[in-house]
């Protein structure tokens, strides 16, 4: 079964600091890895998607993501903390034979502290 | 990109009574999928609504509490029925894109 595992259900930095937002994933196949954001009371935005292309993927507002086979991580970082980066962060896996379908991670919750 | 509209966007409803969500996308997409977020909580699926065929559920959702319809490929209805204060959740409708899914606004929804 696919799934995946977000490590820290919470994550406090200071603005101008680095980010990192952990997750390990579960799948007998290649899969498709997502990070989604989710900023209060507004509706899910995706951030970035691999898709067995390149193991580093950018996405929007400087955040990065490598995929590592080897560690079934695929970890969420950015350089330098932004306040409006302070949001929900969902960590999603589309199996490979359900085209379409997601499965959320339970979410972390990062907070930036001016 | 898919821009995806839902109605309403926040209700209140007493036990017992039930309550259709609606979800419009301003292009034509084979593939819907309608999600719960309980209050604190992460994403679930409930089921995949493709035109022309029955919802599909996933485990431990069934039809007859989230009858779901898709009469075209624009457009889906979710019936949340017979509801508890259990039902209180963020139901949100996302489509699939040329290979991007893309998410609603969610409905927020309080049973008391």
């Amino acid at each position: 079964a696919q799934s995946v595992t977000q490590l820290d259900s919470h994550v406090s930095v200071s603005e101008g600091t680095p980010v990192l937002l952990r997750c390990n994933y579960s799948s007998s196949y290649s899969p498709s890895l997502f990070w989604y954001v989710q900023h209060p009371n507004k509706g899910l935005q995706l951030l970035l998607k691999y898709t067995s292309a390149a193991t580093l993927v950018k996405g929007i507002n400087g955040f990065e993501a490598e995929f590592k086979k080897s560690e079934t991580s695929f970890h969420l970082t950015k350089p330098s903390a932004h306040m409006s980066d302070a949001a929900e962060y969902f960590c999603v896996v589309s199996p490979y034979s359900e085209g379409g379908k997601l499965i959320f991670g339970q979410g972390t919750e990062l907070s930036v502290k001016p | 990109s898919a821009v995806i509209s839902q109605k309403p966007s926040r209700d209140i409803c007493q036990r017992g009574t039930s309550l259709t969500i609606q979800c419009q996308v301003d292009s034509q997409v084979t593939m819907m999928f309608w999600y719960r977020q309980q209050p604190g909580q992460s994403l679930t699926l409930i089921a995949t609504a493709n035109q022309g065929s029955e919802a599909t559920y996933e485990s431990g959702f069934v039809i007859d509490k989230f009858p779901i319809s898709r009469p075209n490929l624009t457009f889906s209805t979710l019936t949340v029925s017979n509801m508890s204060p259990e039902d209180s959740s963020i139901y949100l409708c996302s489509v699939l894109d040329s290979y991007e899914q893309y998410f609603g606004p969610g409905t927020r929804l309080t049973v008391t």
